[in-house]
């Protein structure tokens, strides 16, 4: 069993749809957790970041984290062509090189 | 553009043979990361140099190697290639060794394929 697992999709909605993209983890060391994105040719950049459990919003994004049940999520709202990418979730705990999920593939369609 | 520089861009070759990618860090980022991304592993952390030492190993096979120089680029060389070794090979950098948890900037990567 992976440390990350991640669904690899492709996940496809219509725009103005709210995405819900999810990765479970096996390490209860983790306490950092991340979402990047990556577009196609590009490298992963960074989306947000959050510590430990709870809820972090930043305009149409919204990252949540359940320690108790090793389960995150990122929240896309109002989700649009442009948001269509690979989301990689990211976790570290003592270490500080994170774990990468394999990212799951977005597809919003007009 | 993220600031950090990756080249070549794309990199064919033959099995057997011995590649250098380099990389160019953001401006200010003492910390070079190498990753491998490939459709069945995602991304693997290779190696991380902080300000020219080796700070950190991750899954890197005996026949690769990297270097951080003193005007704090990067160069990973890949050795007796194999088929399996075609993918993406990324390179980040931050500020310090232990930015983890801000996470990195990455570069654009170069697409290796063995034939």
């Amino acid at each position: 069993q992976k440390e990350v697992e991640q669904d690899p999709g492709p996940l496809s909605v219509p725009e103005g749809a709210i995405v819900s993209l999810n990765c479970t983890y096996s390490n209860s060391a983790f306490q950092y957790f991340m979402w990047y994105r990556q577009y196609s040719r590009k490298g992963p950049e960074l989306l947000m970041y959050t510590y430990s459990s709870g809820n972090k919003e930043d305009g149409r994004f919204t990252a949540q984290v359940d320690k108790s049940s090793k389960y995150i999520s990122l929240f896309i709202r109002d989700s649009q062509p442009s948001d269509s990418a690979t989301y990689l979730c990211a976790m570290r705990g003592g270490s500080y090189i994170p774990t990468f999920g394999r990212g799951t593939s977005l597809i919003v369609h007009p | 553009d993220s600031g950090v520089t990756q080249t070549p861009k794309h990199l064919i070759t033959a099995t057997g043979q011995r590649v250098t990618l380099r990389c160019s860090p953001r401006s200010g980022d003492l910390s070079v990361y190498w990753y491998q991304q490939s459709l069945d592993q995602g991304l693997q952390f290779l190696i991380q140099y902080y300000n020219g030492e080796e700070r950190a190993k991750g899954n890197i096979l005996e026949r690769f190697s990297a270097q951080q120089f003193p005007d704090l680029h990067s160069e990973l060389n890949l050795s007796s290639l194999e088929l399996g070794d075609s993918a993406l090979y990324f390179c980040a950098s931050s500020v310090a060794a232990d930015r983890g948890n801000y996470g990195y900037t990455f570069g654009s990567g170069t697409r290796l394929t063995v034939v």
